[in-house]
């Protein structure tokens, strides 16, 4: 069974940085044609893609965000972890992780997605 | 960057209804689209790929078509279990856009 499960603070305050952490079941991070994505919904608005991690560490970012976000994994634990520097309450919402249709054109779709966790962003 | 907008944003309609969703790119995506329902505290869930192709597990009442820059999702006959939110996502590029969405509400 694949799940994919979000973690990390629910509150966090401006200019600080958020990490978050992936944790993948039921596939590996390591396997060939992996990716795992990070994207997130701000209350009321559409879904945002952020970045995306390959299984063999190659990345994409969203070009309006590319300076703020790195993503990295981590094959012994089969995690993959988002860090977003100088938050702001924009960025508030609930942000997930799913896991890239392997052979997809471009980007990509994402067939399975974790349940999200809500990040506020506030003083 | 490549915009998607998703007409209505809201829709009414009742058991048994046939629904349909429009999603428009703001250039040509080729047929590089894919539909996603999301309920309320639940994680998206893969409806069609590459614009036509149902995914696995996915009921035959869903079905999507369009190329280039017009796209649609239809219900052909709507199930209690389908009053959701509708996202379409461009994955054209190496950017991959949302639309805003379109909620279906029980009318």
């Amino acid at each position: 069974q694949i799940t994919l499960k979000e973690s990390g603070p629910s509150l966090i305050k401006p200019k600080q940085t958020l990490s978050l952490t992936c944790t993948l079941s039921g596939f590996s991070i390591s396997s060939s044609g992996v990716g795992v994505a990070w994207i997130r919904q701000p209350p009321g608005k559409a879904l945002e893609w952020l970045a995306l991690i390959y299984w063999d560490d190659d990345k994409s970012f969203s070009s309006s965000l590319e300076s703020r976000l790195s993503i990295t994994k981590d094959t012994s634990k089969n995690q993959v972890v988002l860090t977003m520097t100088n938050m702001d309450p924009v960025d508030t919402g609930t942000y997930h992780c799913a896991r890239r249709r392997s052979g997809a054109f471009g980007i990509g779709f994402f067939d399975y997605w974790g349940q999200g966790t809500l990040v506020t962003v506030s003083s | 960057d490549i915009q998607m907008t998703q007409s209505p944003s809201t829709l009414s309609a009742s058991v048994g209804d046939r629904v349909t969703i429009t999603c428009r790119a703001s250039q040509s995506i080729s047929f590089w689209v894919a539909w996603y329902q999301r309920k309320p505290g639940k994680a998206p869930k893969l409806l069609i790929y590459k614009a036509s192709t149902l995914e696995s597990g996915v009921p035959s009442r869903f079905s999507g078509s369009g190329s280039g820059t017009e796209f649609t999702l239809t219900i052909s006959s709507l199930q209690p279990d389908d009053f959701a939110t509708y996202y379409c996502q461009q994955y054209n590029n190496f950017s991959g856009t949302f639309g805003p969405g379109t909620t279906v509400e029980i009318k």
